[in-house]
């Protein structure tokens, strides 16, 4: 079965920074690239960022440019976000998606975690 | 950036009805469309990827169709558990969400 545990979120000042974590098993997480997507309270989805099976490929939504970066680590099956910067419109629950295929944008998001929830607020 | 419209916004809707939602791309996404459903307080859930495959689990009841700019999610026949937010997705340049169809009890 696979899942995917979101940890990390939390109260955080504006400009203050926040890593989020999204461990992953039931499925070879070295071979799927990954992504993160957020929702903000009583808003729709958005993409935030996806990464490649190696880790070499990034990418990004603009708004988020410059000041998070998204990372993994195949050996421990675990996806990151390094959110930096922080601002009152980046509060959302942040969702860790595993994509069907192994390259960024071949395939849908076939599995989500439960999300974790990142408040900005002073 | 690829804009993504669904129409409507929110649908009233009785058990046993079809119903149909629309998803529009601002430029064409081909058949890289994805459908998803979520319901209050929980994840989004894969439905339907290339404009009409139908995901592992997901019920016959639901169906997609369209190419290009147009694409339709169909439920022939609505059920209890159908009553949720309804999403499309584009996946042939980046990754963009339509708004959100919102599947109400009338």
């Amino acid at each position: 079965e696979v899942q995917l545990l979101e940890s990390g979120g939390g109260l955080v000042q504006p400009g203050g920074s926040l890593r989020l974590s999204c461990e992953a098993s039931g499925f070879t997480f070295s071979s799927y690239a990954m992504t993160w997507v957020r929702q903000a309270p009583g808003r729709g989805l958005e993409w935030v960022s996806a990464i490649s099976v190696s880790g070499y490929s990034a990418y990004y939504t603009d708004s988020v440019k410059g000041r998070f970066t998204i990372s993994r680590d195949n050996s421990k099956n675990t996806l990151y976000l390094q959110l930096n910067s922080l601002r009152a419109e980046d509060t959302a629950v942040y969702y860790c998606v595993k994509d069907q295929g192994e390259e960024v944008g071949i395939g849908a998001f076939d599995f989500w975690g439960q999300g974790t929830l990142v408040t900005v607020s002073s | 950036d690829i804009q993504m419209t669904q129409s409507p916004s929110t649908l009233s809707a009785s058990v046993g009805d079809k119903v149909t939602i629309t998803c529009r791309a601002s430029q064409s996404v081909d058949r890289w469309l994805a459908w998803y459903q979520q319901k209050p307080g929980k994840a989004p859930n894969l439905l339907i990827y290339k404009a009409s495959t139908l995901e592992s689990g997901v019920p016959s009841r639901f169906s997609g169709s369209g190419s290009g700019t147009k694409f339709t999610l169909t439920i022939s026949s609505l059920q209890p558990d159908d009553f949720a937010t309804y999403y499309c997705q584009q996946y042939i340049s980046y990754f963009s969400f339509g708004q959100g169809t919102k599947l109400e009890m009338k």
